[in-house]
């Protein structure tokens, strides 16, 4: 079966900008979760989503949200690109909250300039 | 909130030589995932324990979940060129999956 799949794969913006990123879930996982990636930094916990509601959020600022359609596909949205934003966000896809293994998407490298 | 450390951050070992890394969280944890993100690619699972001291194997890798389900290791047997990458403990407390800063690993051939 199709893996997730993240869109688009590569994206420069400009400071001040803002940017919407997009993450389609494996078929039937109805959690999606988002991660910023940084050298040095792990990976950042930002949000879960799971059945169109967010579960969690991570310590981001209010700049960064998202939301889930009802076929499970998640977007995360940052206003006002600033250039510590430049990462690559991951998006993991999982069945459902709990003990379920997370499947992440190729990720999109986004370069604030 | 939840904190997940991981030990050490980075480890160059000679081709067949051991490797560990080391996972301690700030509070005891439903279960542990861990994963390997290979350069230039994205974290994929390895595998998931969730009893207190459990221990599983996947042919050279064998894992380990504390007694007391707050830490975990990973240890590489006789690693091999293939084994390069950054290996990420990620813990579960409530609903939140919380990732280690990874340790990265690279082999000397």
């Amino acid at each position: 079966k199709a893996g997730v799949t993240q869109t688009p794969r590569y994206l420069i913006k400009t400071r001040g900008q803002q940017v919407t990123l997009s993450c389609s879930p494996i078929s039937g996982h109805r959690s999606v979760s988002w991660y910023q990636q940084t050298p040095g930094q792990g990976l950042q916990f930002l949000f879960e989503y799971f059945s169109e509601t967010q579960r969690n959020k991570g310590n981001f600022p209010g700049r960064f949200s998202g939301r889930q359609f009802s076929n499970s596909r998640s977007e995360m949205n940052v206003s006002t690109l600033e250039l510590g934003d430049s990462a690559l966000y991951l998006c993991a896809s999982s069945r459902g909250q709990g003990v379920t293994e997370a499947f992440f998407g190729q990720g999109t490298r986004l370069t604030v300039v | 909130g939840q904190q997940v450390m991981q030990i050490p951050q980075y480890q160059h070992v000679q081709e067949g030589e051991d490797f560990t890394t080391y996972c301690n969280s700030s509070t005891t944890l439903s279960n542990i995932q861990w994963y390997k993100q290979r350069p230039g690619g994205h974290p994929v699972f390895l595998i998931q324990l969730v009893k207190s001291g459990e221990v599983k194997k996947q042919k050279r890798l064998t894992f380990q979940f504390g007694e007391a389900k707050k830490n975990s290791s990973l240890h590489i047997t006789a690693t091999q060129t293939t084994d390069v990458g950054t290996y990420f403990c990620a813990g579960r407390g409530g609903n939140k999956l919380v990732f280690g800063a990874g340790t990265i690993l690279r082999v000397k051939s």
